[in-house]
């Protein structure tokens, strides 16, 4: 079976911190994609980003990064210099590419907290 | 380019009553995958279609219904409502199997 794993219920920090989201994931599956989304108070799942399982190369975007491993089934994310407009929920997400594409398995999310 | 739009935003129902809602992809997105969200459950996947076919299902009841029309517009429906179907439900599209999903701004169903 799969699972995802965000043992972060809440975290809250101060304006300009940096913070790492940690995301664990299970399957026996060799080929799957995993996700990030956003989810301010409005509700709406923001799509952040996808990584397929054979590119684990780390991704900057901006103030965002991702950091992949598979040795330890690990797809953590960090915020640097965390701005107030951050404060979401976070959650990471597994599909597997075969058969279930269109399924996304998710972590209970992570709710950070970035005060002024 | 238009988002997924989610029609109604906000519904109320009693039990028993039965409820259904409705899901416009993006444009040119060809499957549209639904979740419920609640806050003891988190995001649950309920079902995919693509191309007017069902692909995925979760582990729901069979209370849990869904369609797709030919133009990928969708729709869930759901019978003889319970208190525990009070839920956030969000719809998604994408254009494919394991491409990024898109989502809209959710239902809010409550259940009185």
């Amino acid at each position: 079976a799969q699972k995802v794993t965000q043992a972060q219920t809440e975290i809250s920090v101060v304006e300009k911190e940096d913070v790492t989201l940690d995301c664990v994931y299970e399957t026996r599956d060799t080929t799957y994609y995993l996700f990030w989304y956003k989810q301010p108070p409005s509700g709406e799942l923001v799509f952040l980003i996808r990584r397929n399982s054979f590119d684990e190369q780390n991704e900057i975007s901006g103030r965002y990064s991702w950091n992949f491993q598979k040795s330890t089934s690990s797809f953590n994310f960090t915020i640097t210099a965390s701005q107030v407009v951050d404060s979401a929920v976070y959650f990471c997400a597994l599909s597997l590419i075969y058969n279930q594409g269109g399924k996304l398995i998710f972590g209970q999310g992570t709710e950070l907290s970035v005060k002024p | 380019k238009a988002g997924v739009t989610q029609t109604p935003r906000y519904l109320i129902k009693t039990r028993g009553q039965q409820v259904t809602l409705s899901c416009s992809p993006i444009s040119g997105h060809r499957s549209v995958s639904w979740y419920q969200q609640t806050p003891g459950q988190g995001l649950q996947f309920l079902f995919e279609y693509f191309s007017e076919t069902q692909r995925n299902k979760g582990n729901f009841p069979g209370r849990f219904s869904g369609r797709q029309f030919s133009n990928s517009r969708s729709e869930m429906n759901v019978s003889t409502l319970e208190l525990g179907d009070s839920a956030l439900y969000l719809c998604a599209s994408s254009f494919g199997q394991a491409a990024e999903q898109f989502f809209g701004p959710g239902t809010r169903l409550t259940v009185l």
